[in-house]
This record gives C-alpha cells, sequence and structure tokens, in this order.
C-alpha cells in the first residue's frame, strides 16, 4: 500500500471554475505537507506548505490539512488556463527531514 | 527564480553504454538530491547528499551511483545503461534545515531514453 495517494486526473474544468485536489495518506507521523506544480518538460516547484493541521492562503490558492482524517486538499479559485499543469502531494515527517514522500499527482487541464 | 541546471536535458544511449547526468546548483546549498520519476507515477528518492563527500540512498533500489567532491556539483552515473533505466532524473536542492523558506528546488530534469 502506498503511502500517499493521489487522483492521477486526467482532471478538465472550464476557465474560472473552482479546482480540488485531494491526498490521502496513511502514515500517522507526516508533519509538513506541501503542493508542488509542475509543467510539461519542467521540474516541480513548490506551490503551497503547510505545517500540521489547518488551512493556508495564498493568492487564489488554499491548501487544507486535516489530520484526523488524513487527508489533504487544494482549492483553485479562478482556476486560469496558466494553472493546467500535473499538482503533486508530498509530505514529510519531522524525524526525516531529507525524505519527502510524493503522491504521483494529478493532471490539471482548465479549458479556456 | 531557482538556480539549478541539469545536462543534459534529453539524452538518447543504447544498451551498455556508461552515462553522467549533471546537476548544478549555485545557490550553496549543503542538501542536494536525485529522484526518478516515470509517468502518472511518483517521485522516487534514489540518491541524497548532506554536503561535500555525503551521500546516502534513497528509498528506490538504484543501479547509479554518485558524487559530492563539490557544493554545488552532484553528478549521477550509470556504468552500463539498460532499457530498464528509461526515465526521468530530476535533480533537486536546499539548506541543511528544510522548512517553508528553505524547501527543496528542482532542476529542469533529464529525460533519458535507454534503446
Amino acid at each position: 500500500q502506498k503511502e500517499v495517494e493521489q487522483d492521477p486526473g486526467p482532471l478538465s474544468v472550464p476557465e474560472g471554475a473552482i479546482v480540488s485536489l485531494n491526498c490521502t495518506y496513511s502514515n500517522s507521523a507526516f508533519q509538513y505537507f506541501m503542493w508542488y506544480r509542475q509543467y510539461s518538460r519542467k521540474g516541480p516547484e513548490l506551490l503551497m506548505y503547510t505545517y500540521s493541521s489547518g488551512n493556508k492562503e495564498d493568492g487564489r490558492f488554499t491548501a487544507q490539512v486535516d489530520k484526523s482524517s488524513k487527508y489533504i486538499s487544494l482549492f483553485i479559485r479562478d482556476s486560469q488556463p496558466s494553472d493546467s499543469a500535473t499538482y503533486l502531494c508530498a509530505m514529510r515527517a519531522y524525524s526525516s527531514a531529507s525524505k519527502i514522500i510524493f503522491g504521483s499527482g494529478t493532471r490539471l487541464s482548465i479549458r479556456p | 527564480e531557482a538556480d539549478i541546471y541539469q545536462t543534459p536535458r534529453y539524452l538518447v544511449i543504447g544498451t551498455g553504454k556508461k552515462i553522467t547526468l549533471e546537476c548544478s546548483q549555485t545557490m550553496g546549498h549543503d542538501k542536494m538530491y536525485w529522484y526518478q520519476q516515470d509517468p502518472g507515477m511518483e517521485l522516487h528518492l534514489i540518491h541524497y547528499s548532506y554536503g561535500v563527500n555525503s551521500t546516502e540512498k534513497g528509498d528506490l533500489s538504484s543501479e547509479s551511483t554518485v558524487s559530492r567532491i563539490r557544493t554545488e556539483h552532484f553528478p549521477l552515473t550509470l556504468e552500463s545503461a539498460r532499457p530498464s533505466h528509461t526515465s526521468q532524473y530530476l535533480c533537486a536542492s536546499s539548506e541543511f534545515w528544510e522548512s517553508q523558506d528553505n524547501e527543496q528546488f528542482f532542476g529542469p530534469g533529464t529525460r533519458l531514453t535507454v534503446l
């Protein structure tokens, strides 16, 4: 069983829609939760970084962590064609600073 | 923008050849990493380094080797390439203590195809 599960999509939504991306995990030791965005033929770039449970907002992006359910989400408001990319959730425990566990990524396409 | 470079970006090579994938960063980061990424799959850590002369194997078994002779340089070598090595290889770096301000920066990747 994978430590991190992520729906691979692809997910296609019209421009302006609210997008919800999700991951579930099994390791209760995970404390740091991240979302990376990866454009085609590029390396991943960090989009959101959250410690423990709660919400974090940055512009059109909101990250939510529910540690009791072992469930994290990324919401994109007013989605734009430039948001079309693969979104990877990632997480790590406090005690293993070097080892980030990645989800398999959700491919998102925003239709103009 | 992160200053981490990988060369070549694309490589097609025959079975049995020795190859070296280059990774350099200009941020003075202590930690460097190599990940393997197949389409639709997770990134798997294959090697990492805490600093000069430090190398460790990651969670995914790999026939590749790495070296860290200089802080800025972390090359990955395959002594004898096989078709099973076909994949995308991503290099990343970070400061020693990872946090929101010190996240892992990724290079653009090398897409390797072994015929």
